[in-house]
């Protein structure tokens, strides 16, 4: 079957560094991408990984290591702006996406 | 530019009516567009895929004659939930993608309401 596991929540205290780790089990792999969504919100794209290494925007930055079959997402000098569900993306199969269920960052003052 | 809309943004609907939801790419044309659902706090569950001009494709365990989808042009696909019922309350989300290009753009979702 195919599944990806992400905490559930994270809070953290602005200014600070969260990582949101995902990892994942799939019959196929054309890379894994990263969503943040707001409360009643669309999910926005935040980045894509498709080779192992870092990638970074700006404060945020995603990495992916294939063989370990798992990725993070980091965010850097959070801001309460930030708080929102953040959910790792895998492309099982050309042109679709397989979410995992959302890590929910609480971003406190 | 890669806007995508979606109307109406919530719709209360009576047990057993039939709801349509639109969703619309504004800049671009979509060749292929994707239909989710997500219950509250839960991840996004992809419901079907839709290629203009053709039938779409519906995950397994989605019932194709009470999710009924049509892709009419390349910047128009509709969701029709049929004689719809309180467990279809949920929050629908459709996406687009440009022919050849990997990345979606999510529209702003459709807020369900049965009752």
């Amino acid at each position: 079957g195919q599944s990806l596991e992400q905490p559930s929540e994270v809070t953290a205290v602005e200014g600070a560094i969260v990582q949101i780790n995902c990892t994942y089990q799939t019959s196929g792999f054309y890379g894994l991408s990263w969503y943040q969504q707001h409360d009643g919100g669309a999910p926005t794209f935040l980045s894509y990984n498709g080779l192992d290494g870092l990638e970074e925007t700006g404060r945020f930055s995603s990495f992916l290591s294939r063989s370990d079959s798992y990725g993070y997402l980091l965010l850097q000098e959070l801001q309460m702006k930030d708080s929102a569900s953040y959910f790792c993306a895998v492309r099982p199969s050309w042109g679709k996406l397989q979410f995992g269920a959302g890590t929910q960052v609480v971003v406190t003052p | 530019g890669a806007v995508v809309s979606q109307h109406p943004s919530w719709v209360i609907c009576k047990s057993g009516t039939s709801v349509k939801i639109e969703c619309r790419s504004l800049d671009f044309q979509a060749t292929t567009m994707f239909w989710y659902r997500q219950f509250p706090k839960q991840s996004l569950m992809l419901m079907a895929t839709s290629n203009e001009g053709s039938k779409a494709t519906y995950e397994q365990g989605v019932e194709k004659d009470k999710f009924l989808i049509n892709h009419a042009s390349l910047t128009l696909s509709t969701l029709t939930v049929t004689s719809a019922h309180p467990e279809d309350s949920s929050f629908y989300i459709c996406s687009a993608r440009v022919r050849g290009l990997y990345e979606q753009y999510f529209g702003p979702g459709t807020r369900l309401t049965v009752t």
